[in-house]
């Protein structure tokens, strides 16, 4: 029961770009920051992007954020088999007094 | 650098408690500008955020959950625990320890920073 949609998968070949898409309401991403999250298989997720558009020390620029509205958007260049992970958006949601994520994302490499 | 590591049982009784403990280190605690938090992550499924603390105690839990949720923290130890009350298979999952950042005066969360490696616990009888 996600309030945050993303889409299940996306996929392009080596080198290409991907975005992934987080769409909520006024009272999460609306208002609030949102980070992304990269979860490679077996491990815990990692902090990709923190504050919509800012990158943590040691995550290439090959990862962008955008905020827009009542939607965040991932961007993924210069593709990579290692990026071949799930991704989750997360915010605040004001209105449920709760942190909260989106569906995931799959993103497959070609 | 920020580390935190899950511990507990891995297996729980149906109807029992669960209980694990989030010890941290490389970082207090008690120096404020962050919430502690339990997240969980069904086999297969995404993310679900359980409820986080604050040093002074404070606490926020996820609605869905709230009944049976417990999160205390232990400054001495620098340790953060949770509790959940009278499971069942559908409790069954990955549970993750994570540092979540604070903004603004109304202490709004923001990113989990830093995240332990993550517990399956599984209820089974």
């Amino acid at each position: 029961q996600s309030v945050l949609t993303q889409p299940p998968s996306v996929s392009a070949a080596p080198g290409q770009k991907v975005t992934i898409s987080c769409s909520g309401s006024s009272s999460n991403i609306g208002n609030n920051y949102v980070s992304w999250y990269q979860q490679l298989p077996g491990t815990a997720p990692k902090l990709l992007i923190y504050d919509n558009n800012k990158r943590p020390s040691g995550i290439p620029d090959r990862f962008s954020g955008s905020k827009s509205g009542t939607s965040a958007t991932l961007g993924i260049t210069g593709l990579q088999t290692g990026d071949e992970a799930d991704y989750y958006c997360g915010t605040w949601d004001s209105s449920l007094s709760a942190r909260v994520f989106g569906t995931g994302t799959k993103v497959t490499v070609l | 650098q920020v580390q935190l590591q899950e511990s507990g049982p891995g297996l729980v009784k149906p109807s029992q408690t669960l209980s694990l403990t989030c010890t941290v280190s490389g970082g207090s605690i008690s120096s404020g500008g962050y919430y502690w938090s339990w997240i969980r992550q069904h086999p297969g499924k995404g993310l679900e955020w359980i409820g986080y603390i604050y040093y002074s105690g404070s606490t926020y839990y996820n609605p869905s959950l709230k009944s049976r949720v417990t999160i205390s923290v232990d400054t001495s130890k620098n340790q953060f625990s949770l509790k959940l009350s009278s499971v069942t298979a559908a409790d069954t999952a990955v549970y993750y320890c994570a540092r979540d950042r604070v903004v603004g005066q109304q202490l709004v969360p923001a990113s989990f920073d830093y995240w332990g490696q993550g517990t399956l616990v599984t209820v089974s009888s």
